[in-house]
């Protein structure tokens, strides 16, 4: 079965700095997809970004990047420029082929500093 | 383009009772899945529907069940309600198993009593 580890309960960044969440995961697949999600006080996931496993480039969305290590089943997500809205917990979650079903991690609460 | 829609968005409810959750896909949406969030367990899955089948279940007991009607939409039930299942229900639809992007509704905030 697969699983989704974050080891960091809490994060916390100064505005406009740079911050790093990490996420490990363990499969046996070799074709997945990964994601990151935001999740802010009003309760609604949102999609930040998205990483297929065939690829080996790192996804990047704006102010948002992954650093995929397939081999390490790591995949960290970078927010870069952090906002006062960028404030929220965020899960980690693994997707087999064929199947919407998500696999999230426990969580990181980031905070964020003006 | 309308998102996810759940309703109701907060339900109380006595051990014991029965209830019904309802979630709307996003429009051309024809999967749709179900989670329970707690702060002790976190996110688990509960369902997938796909067409009206049930493709995959989560590691609930048989008091949680759901369905999935021809225009997409999904309801969920919970039998016997237990203080336990007083949670956060997620609903998020996507537009065909070989899509990666899952869109979430705003939830069903249900406290049992």
């Amino acid at each position: 079965a697969q699983t989704v580890t974050q080891s960091q309960p809490e994060m916390s960044v100064q505005e406009a700095e740079t911050v790093t969440l990490s996420c490990t995961y363990d499969t046996s697949e070799s074709d997945y997809y990964l994601f990151w999600y935001k999740q802010p006080p009003s309760r609604q996931m949102i999609l930040v970004i998205r990483q297929e496993a065939y690829k080996q480039q790192n996804a990047t969305e704006n102010r948002f990047s992954v650093n995929f290590q397939k081999a390490a089943k790591s995949f960290s997500l970078k927010i870069s420029d952090s906002q006062l809205g960028d404030a929220a917990m965020y899960f980690c979650a693994y997707r087999s082929p064929n199947t919407d079903k998500l696999i999230f991690g426990t969580g990181t609460r980031l905070q964020v500093f003006p | 383009k309308a998102g996810v829609t759940q309703t109701p968005r907060y339900l109380i409810k006595t051990r014991g009772q029965q209830v019904t959750l309802s979630c709307s896909p996003i429009s051309g949406h024809r999967s749709v899945s179900w989670y329970q969030q707690t702060p002790g367990q976190g996110l688990q899955f509960l369902f997938e529907y796909f067409s009206e089948t049930q493709r995959n279940k989560g590691n609930f007991p048989g008091r949680f069940s759901g369905r999935q009607f021809s225009n997409s939409r999904s309801e969920m039930n919970v039998s016997t309600l237990e203080l336990g299942d007083s949670a956060l229900y997620l609903c998020a639809s996507s537009l065909d198993q070989a899509n990666t992007e899952a869109f979430f509704g705003q939830g069903t905030r249900l406290t049992v009593v």
